[in-house]
C-alpha cells in the first residue's frame, strides 16, 4: 500500500465548476497535509497546509481533513481553466522528522 | 522575500561525470531539503538540513550522492559517476523555524545521456 495516493486522474470539468480532488494516507501518526499545485515543466507551488480535522478555506479552495477516515481533500469552487494543472497531496508523519511524502498527483483540466 | 533558487536551471551531462547543483534558500528560511522528481511522479524526499546540520538522508541518496550546506546558508548537492537512472528533476525548498510549509525552487533538470 502506498503511503499517500490521490484519486486516479485525469480530472476533467467545466469552467465555473467545483473540482475535488481527494487523498487517502496510510500512517495514522500523520500530522501534517498540504496541497501543492503544479504545472508543466514547472515546480510544485504551496497552495494549502492543513492541520486538524475539519475545512480550511482560502479564496476559491478549501481543504478538508478527517484524520479517523485518514482523508483529506482539496475542493476548488468555480474553476478556471488557470486552475488546470497538477495536484499534489503531501503529508508529513510525526515520525519521520521534517520529510514529505507524496502521492503521484492528479491531474486536473478545466475546460472553457 | 524572494523566493528559493536553483542553478543551473538544466544541465546535460554524459554518464560517469559528476555534477553539482546549488540551491539558495529563502533568506531567514534555516531548513532546507532536496527532492527529486522524475515524471509522472511525486517529489522524492532525498535530504534535509537544519542550518548546517544534515538531519535526515533517504535511502535513495545513494553513496554517489552528497550535500553540504556548510555555513547555513545556500547548499549543493553533487552526484559522483552519474547513470541514466539520474535523469530527474532535482528540487530543492525550504522552511522556516517550526513550520512545516516547503517552499520549493524552480529545480534542475538534470539528463544523462
Amino acid at each position: 500500500q502506498k503511503e499517500v495516493e490521490q484519486n486516479s486522474g485525469p480530472l476533467s470539468v467545466p469552467e465555473g465548476a467545483i473540482a475535488s480532488l481527494n487523498c487517502t494516507y496510510s500512517d495514522r501518526v500523520s500530522q501534517s497535509f498540504f496541497w501543492y499545485r503544479q504545472y508543466s515543466g514547472k515546480s510544485p507551488e504551496l497552495i494549502m497546509s492543513i492541520y486538524s480535522n475539519g475545512d480550511k478555506e482560502d479564496g476559491r479552495f478549501t481543504a478538508q481533513l478527517n484524520k479517523a477516515s485518514q482523508y483529506v481533500s482539496l475542493l476548488i469552487r468555480d474553476s478556471q481553466p488557470s486552475d488546470s494543472a497538477t495536484y499534489l497531496c503531501a503529508v508529513r508523519r510525526e515520525t519521520s522528522g521534517s520529510r514529505l511524502t507524496f502521492g503521484e498527483g492528479t491531474q486536473l483540466t478545466v475546460n472553457p | 522575500d524572494t523566493g528559493v533558487s536553483q542553478d543551473p536551471r538544466h544541465k546535460i551531462t554524459k554518464r560517469g561525470q559528476n555534477v553539482t547543483f546549488r540551491c539558495d534558500p529563502i533568506s531567514e528560511h534555516n531548513r532546507l531539503y532536496w527532492y527529486r522528481q522524475t515524471l509522472g511522479q511525486g517529489p522524492e524526499f532525498l535530504t534535509y538540513f537544519q542550518n548546517e546540520a544534515q538531519l535526515e538522508k533517504s535511502r535513495l541518496l545513494s553513496d554517489r550522492f552528497s550535500a553540504e550546506r556548510p555555513k547555513g546558508s545556500f547548499s549543493t548537492l553533487e552526484i559522483q559517476r552519474t547513470e541514466q537512472g539520474d535523469s530527474a528533476m532535482y528540487l530543492c525548498a525550504s522552511s522556516r523555524g517550526q513550520s512545516n510549509e516547503q517552499y520549493f525552487g524552480p529545480g534542475t533538470r538534470l539528463t544523462v545521456t
